[in-house]
């Protein structure tokens, strides 16, 4: 079975303060993809990154950054020099093979930036 | 454009009353889902659907109805024996056919129950 745990339930940051928000998962397959939601006040969950199991390369897209090691099972996300823009639920989220492309969700992690 | 559509965005229930969420996409995408969030919590899977005419509980089924008879529209109902309905309630979509395609949300729908 998949796990994905987000064991910070809440961060609160002062605007400008890089952050980092933790995801540790869990399967035994080894062909697998993570992924990045953002859940804003709206509600809806927009999309933020895509990794596949096989790639452990970092990525930068602007302010948002993101380290992804095997060795540890984690997939971590850093937001620099956080804006109140930022403030949002973020959910790390799992998908493996035999799970008919179904997405295994962490708990999310509220992330609360302050002026 | 395309993309999933949930309405009402906001939806309120008395007591006993059985009420239907909708949940359209135009994105010719065969798996659909409903997930329903409470306040500070995370996502809890209720219903998916990975083909027209079939659906499969997911881990909080009880109280909760489905339909998937068109490839578009997978409704949600939540019935009288839902004891705590008030929640908010998200619709996804995906391909159905590559572990790397995730998931496209809707904007969600809020229920009280009066």
């Amino acid at each position: 079975a998949q796990k994905v745990t987000q064991a910070q339930t809440e961060i609160s940051v002062v605007e400008k303060e890089d952050v980092t928000l933790d995801c540790v998962y869990e399967t035994r397959d080894t062909t697998y993809y993570l992924f990045w939601y953002k859940q804003p006040p709206s509600g809806e969950l927009v999309f933020l990154i895509r990794r596949n199991s096989f790639d452990e390369q970092n990525e930068i897209s602007g302010r948002y950054s993101w380290n992804f090691q095997k060795s540890t099972s984690s997939f971590n996300f850093t937001i620099t020099a956080s804006q109140v823009v930022d403030s949002a639920v973020y959910f790390c989220a799992l998908s493996v093979n035999n799970a008919g492309n179904m997405l295994t969700f962490g708990g999310g992690t509220r992330l609360m930036v302050k002026p | 454009d395309g993309g999933i559509t949930q309405s009402p965005k906001y939806l309120f229930r008395k007591e006993g009353q059985n009420v239907t969420l909708s949940c359209e996409q135009n994105l010719n995408h065969d798996a659909m889902y409903w997930y329903r969030q409470d306040p500070g919590q995370g996502l809890r899977l209720i219903y998916y659907s990975q083909i027209v005419n079939d659906f499969q509980k997911g881990d909080i089924a009880e109280g909760y109805s489905v339909s998937r008879e068109k490839k578009e529209s997978f409704p949600l109902t939540v019935t009288s024996a839902q004891k705590n309905p008030t929640a908010f309630y998200l619709c996804a979509s995906n391909p159905g056919r590559n572990i790397a395609d995730g998931y496209t949300f809707g904007s969600g729908t809020r229920l009280t129950v009066v």
